[in-house]
């Protein structure tokens, strides 16, 4: 069940440089969307969301764009630091946030000083 | 920083046996729920409870598996036969509702089954 698909495992980048981090889902009904970040033996730590109303939402260095006709959406990290080093999960949710929420497989980036 | 808590943070049990995984979510938060991620695989959605009862649950949860909220602060996993497959990260969250709520997640209690 393959509700939401992070095709990029890992992903390595430069310090400074900027970081795009993909994910695709295939479930009509999800409205809100949401990207965790995760360390080693850690829970999910939120970072970013975006309601289906938008296309765009901007935190910081964070930045989440979602493309619904392709439902597709992407996390931005600008600059990237060494400190973003962490798993990044894509998550979604149909009917609001406080349904349950689906996540991706998961993709490790890694910030290199 | 208000935060989702769990305890303990590694549990080990024999198989057959008894666990139960205790959250104590963040206290404005009217959503509670439960995920949990095998090694090397995704987070699993388990139960989500709401106005002291379960509003959702996955395949996963099953007979073997039960929620409660005894108190005012506590949300509590129990699992009441475990099997070797129930080994995982449970991780608990929480979320104060709304239709563009967030959910926080605590720290993760490793279960091992031997």
């Amino acid at each position: 069940d393959q509700q939401v698909k992070q095709n990029s495992p890992s992903l390595s980048v430069q310090e400074g440089r900027i970081s795009i981090l993909n994910c695709d889902y295939t479930n009509s009904m999800f409205d809100y969307f949401l990207w965790y970040k995760k360390y080693p033996a850690e829970g999910p730590t939120f970072l970013i969301s975006i309601s289906s109303i938008k296309d765009k939402n901007e935190d910081g260095r964070f930045t989440v764009f979602l493309n619904k006709s392709a439902k597709h959406l992407s996390l931005h990290i600008v600059p990237s630091q060494p400190g973003d080093s962490a798993v990044y999960f894509c998550a979604a949710s149909a009917n609001g946030g406080y349904q349950k929420v689906t996540f991706g497989t998961g993709t490790k980036l890694q910030v290199i000083p | 920083e208000p935060e989702v808590t769990q305890t303990p943070s590694h549990q080990v049990t024999q198989m057959g046996q008894e666990v139960i995984l205790r959250c104590v979510p963040i206290s404005n938060h009217l959503y509670f729920y439960w995920y949990r991620q095998i090694l090397g695989q995704k987070v699993e959605f388990l139960v989500s409870f709401y106005n002291n009862e379960i509003s959702e649950k996955s395949e996963i949860f099953d007979d073997q598996f039960s929620v409660e909220r005894p108190d005012g602060s506590n949300f509590t996993l129990k699992i009441r036969s475990t099997k070797l497959e129930d080994s995982a990260m449970y991780f608990c969250a929480s979320g104060w509702g709304g239709s563009t709520d967030t959910q926080y997640f605590g720290p993760g209690t490793r279960l091992t089954v031997l």
